[in-house]
């Protein structure tokens, strides 16, 4: 079965304080894998698509990066409007096109 | 309209009525997907449609959840016979084609009491 973990649950980061976001995955054969942010009472944001091992992704802050069972998303020197929750989300090959999704992340920074 | 629209926002309504929930999604994208999220959660899939008919339908948790897009645009989610554990935040988002990623609504806040 298809399946998605992320880890830690919540993150507390002072402002400036660059950590990493884990995501695994147990999914047959990858089609891609995405990261989105969640702010509340909102839908989730779309940041990246990736879709091999060794492929790296950038914006801002945020660089996304993948193995073949793992993605990690680096966030270098947070900022408070960083804060959200970060969903990690998978597409099968052999699942058409649903993407099965994450329990996210939740990033707190603190000013 | 340059986002996916969801209407309502909010949804309050008795356990055993029915409910549709709407969703304009993006002037062109053929991939329309509904999800729903709890408390918590990470979105959990329900259907995906591209153009008018559904592609996948393998999330509907029962026969109470229907969804149609009859022109290929707008989408609805019906349900029937509401129960308490409906109640959820329903997701819809929209993309080019399949495969992309996705442009989710804000979402309809369904509370059955």
């Amino acid at each position: 079965e298809d399946q998605v973990t992320q880890s830690p649950e919540a993150l507390r980061l002072q402002e400036g304080e660059s950590s990493s976001l884990n995501c695994s995955y147990t999914v047959s054969g990858l089609r891609g894998l995405f990261w989105y942010r969640q702010d509340p009472g909102k839908g989730p944001e779309f940041l990246f698509t990736l879709y091999s091992a060794g492929e790296e992704k950038e914006k801002e802050r945020l660089k996304a990066t993948l193995t073949k069972k793992e993605s990690f998303l680096h966030i270098t020197a947070p900022k408070p409007e960083d804060s959200a929750t970060y969903l990690c989300a998978v597409q099968a090959s052999t699942g058409g096109f649903k993407t099965i999704f994450g329990a996210g992340t939740r990033l707190f920074v603190k000013a | 309209g340059a986002g996916v629209s969801q209407t309502p926002s909010n949804k309050v309504t008795e356990k055993g009525k029915y409910v549709e929930l709407r969703c304009d999604p993006i002037s062109g994208h053929t991939a329309l997907y509904w999800y729903r999220q709890s408390l918590g959660q990470g979105p959990e899939f329900l259907i995906y449609f591209q153009g008018t008919g559904a592609a996948d339908d393998s999330g509907l948790p029962n026969d109470r959840f229907f969804a149609v897009r009859p022109e290929g645009s707008v989408s609805t989610l019906k349900i029937q016979r509401t129960e308490r554990g409906d109640s959820a935040v329903y997701l819809c988002a929209s993309s080019p084609d399949s495969g992309y990623g996705y442009t989710f609504g804000s979402g309809t806040r369904l509370t059955v009491v």
